[in-house]
């Protein structure tokens, strides 16, 4: 069984400040897909990015990047220049990409933005 | 643009009635899943669908059925409501090594 920890319910951080969120998960597959998803209170899910196993480099999408480290199953998003939009739930998740895939979701983390 | 449709945004049914949450989606995609969230608990797995008619049980399938009879549905039943099923439903789906796209969710209450 795959699983997914988000260990920090709630975070938060000044307006214009760098905040981490952490993520650690489970898997026997050594292919699979990490996934950011952000969820403001529109209830709307929004991917923020995404990370293949099996790519080592880690990815960014403008103010997002993860620090992915496979060996440790670890996958934390960093923000940068947080701004007041950033504000929402963050999920991380887990889809192995063999078979019927099962996408798997941690519990969350709310940030919070201080102006 | 992908989109995926969730038929209600907001409902309340009532104890013991027979709920029928739809999704739709416009991008042919093969996999669909069904999610409930709750407070502190994240995305909870209900049931996923990786074809038309075929189904697998997520991680809290009790109390629920789905149907998948066209590529491009897939339904969420809930037999016989009850108190403890009132919360927010997602649907979501998927083509194969691409991310998940959500519906605007559900917010279910059961009286």
């Amino acid at each position: 069984a795959q699983t997914v920890t988000q260990s920090q319910p709630e975070m938060s951080v000044q307006e214009a400040e760098t905040v981490t969120l952490s993520c650690t998960y489970d898997t026997s597959e050594s292919d699979y897909y990490l996934f950011w998803y952000k969820q403001p209170p529109s209830r709307q899910m929004i991917l923020v990015i995404r990370q293949e196993a099996y790519k080592q480099q880690n990815a960014t999408e403008n103010r997002f990047s993860v620090n992915f480290q496979k060996a440790a199953k670890s996958f934390s998003l960093k923000i940068s220049d947080s701004q007041l939009g950033d504000a929402a739930m963050y999920f991380c998740a887990l889809i192995s990409n063999f078979g019927n895939e099962k996408l798997t979701f941690g519990t969350g983390t709310r940030l919070t933005i201080i102006p | 643009d992908v989109k995926v449709t969730q038929s209600s945004r907001y409902l309340v049914k009532r104890t013991g009635e027979k709920v029928f949450l739809e999704c739709v989606q416009d991008m042919d995609h093969e996999n669909m899943f069904w999610y409930r969230q709750d407070p502190g608990l994240g995305l909870r797995l209900i049931y996923f669908s990786y074809d038309v008619k075929m189904k697998e049980k997520g991680d809290i399938p009790e109390g629920y059925s789905v149907s998948r009879e066209k590529k491009e549905r897939f339904s969420l039943i809930l037999e016989s409501a009850s108190t403890n099923q009132t919360s927010m439903y997602l649907c979501a789906s998927r083509f194969r090594n691409t991310e998940a796209f959500f519906g605007q969710g559900t917010r279910l209450t059961v009286v």
